[in-house]
């Protein structure tokens, strides 16, 4: 069974940094691209950017380019979505998502990861 | 850049009642790379579309999806309490790689 599993809620405060994670199981993490979707308080949702772990191969949303850094470990079939200063506009629940085969689509989501920023 | 727009912004129906939901796209969008999504308060969203008319994976026959170039159509015949959500149109795009959503239209218990 495949499954996306993310690090718990994280409550920081501007200018911290932070790395939260997304730990893929049940299939082979370095075949597939797995990637990041944000979703503002009460807003819709927002493809952040996708990394192939198989060779780091990433691409970000211009929306997000230079805002946060997408990485993997394959070794421990994780990938990682960080900030080096957070905002108060980054408060927001965090998806990690996997397109299927054909990339088309994300077919799998992980739970979720509640960022909340505030002084 | 290609923009959804989804309509309604809010859909108030009974169960039972067919639902028609509407996204439409600022450029031809290949049927292939268009799929909805069902969101409930406190969960993840799921795929329920792809390939603007498949059915994922246990997903109830009383949801269809349909449409071409730049109007699509999510259907839902007959709603069951649990289809009152919000659902997300979404278009892939190849070139760069750039997945891009529609605003949502949430679907209300009248």
């Amino acid at each position: 069974e495949v499954q996306l599993v993310q690090s718990g809620a994280e409550v920081k405060k501007p200018g911290e940094s932070l790395k939260i994670s997304c730990k893929g199981s049940g299939y082979s993490f370095t075949s597939y691209w797995i990637g990041w979707v944000r979703q503002m308080p009460g807003k819709g949702l927002e493809w952040m950017g996708i990394i192939y772990p198989g060779d780091s191969d990433t691409r970000y949303s211009p929306s997000f380019q230079g805002q946060v850094t997408i990485s993997a470990d394959k070794s421990i079939s994780t990938a990682y979505l960080q900030w080096s200063s957070l905002k108060a506009s980054d408060t927001a629940m965090y998806y990690c998502v996997r397109p299927g085969w054909l990339q088309y689509y994300f077919d799998y989501w992980g739970q979720g990861t509640l960022v909340t920023v505030s002084s | 850049e290609i923009v959804l727009t989804q309509s309604p912004g809010t859909l108030s129906l009974s169960p039972g009642e067919r639902a028609t939901l509407s996204c439409r796209a600022s450029q031809s969008v290949s049927s292939s790379y268009l799929a909805w999504y069902q969101q409930k308060p406190g969960q993840a969203p799921r795929l329920l579309i792809y390939g603007a008319s498949s059915r994922a994976t246990g997903i109830p026959d009383r949801f269809s999806g349909s449409g071409s170039g730049t109007d699509f159509t999510l259907t839902i015949s007959r709603l069951e309490p649990e289809d009152f959500a919000v659902y997300y149109c979404q278009q892939y795009g190849s070139s760069p790689f750039t997945w891009t959503f529609g605003q949502g239209t949430k679907v209300e218990i009248k």
